[in-house]
């Protein structure tokens, strides 16, 4: 199985900051690489497919980047309804989530 | 609109069968995936097993094999996932999510998502 691994696990910031999460697999996704968000007693919500592609509808202050086995997050200024909890998921071999990383208050 | 809506939440107790509901609105269901994911308190969620209402075809995650069942109604839209014998380390959130497949065999990045059932399995 393919392993994901987010760093970091908690990351403190406040509204306005920049903030950019990584994500790492065990093997190449060849780009099959998505992001989501998820609120606490919400089911998480698909943000970015294909690594960089925004879903419709989600802020363009949202952004991904990445290929192979490297993969970045990047909120440009965060907003009090970003801190949440955000999950890669590789999809070029069935499926597997990161473990998360959890965007809290400074 | 898509939408997944779930059965409730439901307490069981060691040993106990158990059958939750996924019903499916507003798209074409036989032709998507739709999967079953486990999130533990605390944990990322972590993908159970797949079916493709269509022909039924189902993928398993090789640790819930033989742990879990699934199924699917074309008739009324709607998936289930079945314990035979339920145990406390089943006690999860469960969601059904429809799957968007870059491939035939499934795999797929997940669009929409039901409400989740939350699972307890106390004695």
């Amino acid at each position: 199985d393919i392993q994901m691994t987010q760093s970091p696990s908690i990351l403190s910031a406040s509204v306005g900051d920049r903030v950019t999460i990584t994500c790492r697999a065990s093997q190449s996704l060849s780009g099959w690489l998505a992001w989501y968000q998820q609120k606490p007693g919400k089911a998480p919500k698909l943000l970015i497919e294909e690594a960089s592609s925004l879903r419709s509808g989600v802020p363009s202050r949202f952004s991904g980047s990445g290929s192979g086995t490297e993969f970045t997050l990047t909120i440009s200024s965060l907003q009090p309804e970003d801190f949440a909890t955000y999950y890669c998921q590789q999809y070029y071999s069935y499926s597997t989530f990161g473990q998360g990383t959890e965007v809290e208050i400074k | 609109e898509v939408q997944l809506v779930q059965s409730g939440a439901e307490v069981k107790k060691p040993g106990e069968s158990l059958r939750i509901s996924c019903k499916a609105s507003g798209y074409n269901f036989p032709y998507y995936w739709v999967a079953w994911v486990r999130q533990m308190p605390g944990k990322g969620p972590e993908w159970m097993a797949l079916i493709y209402p269509s022909d039924s075809d189902i993928r398993y995650k090789s640790s819930f094999q033989g742990q879990v069942s699934v199924s699917a109604d074309k008739s009324t839209n709607t998936v289930y996932l079945q314990w035979s014998s339920l145990k406390a380390s089943d006690t999860a959130m469960y969601y059904c999510a429809r799957g968007k497949a870059r491939a035939p065999n499934g795999d797929c990045r997940f669009d929409s998502w039901g409400q989740g059932t939350l699972v307890t399995v106390s004695s």
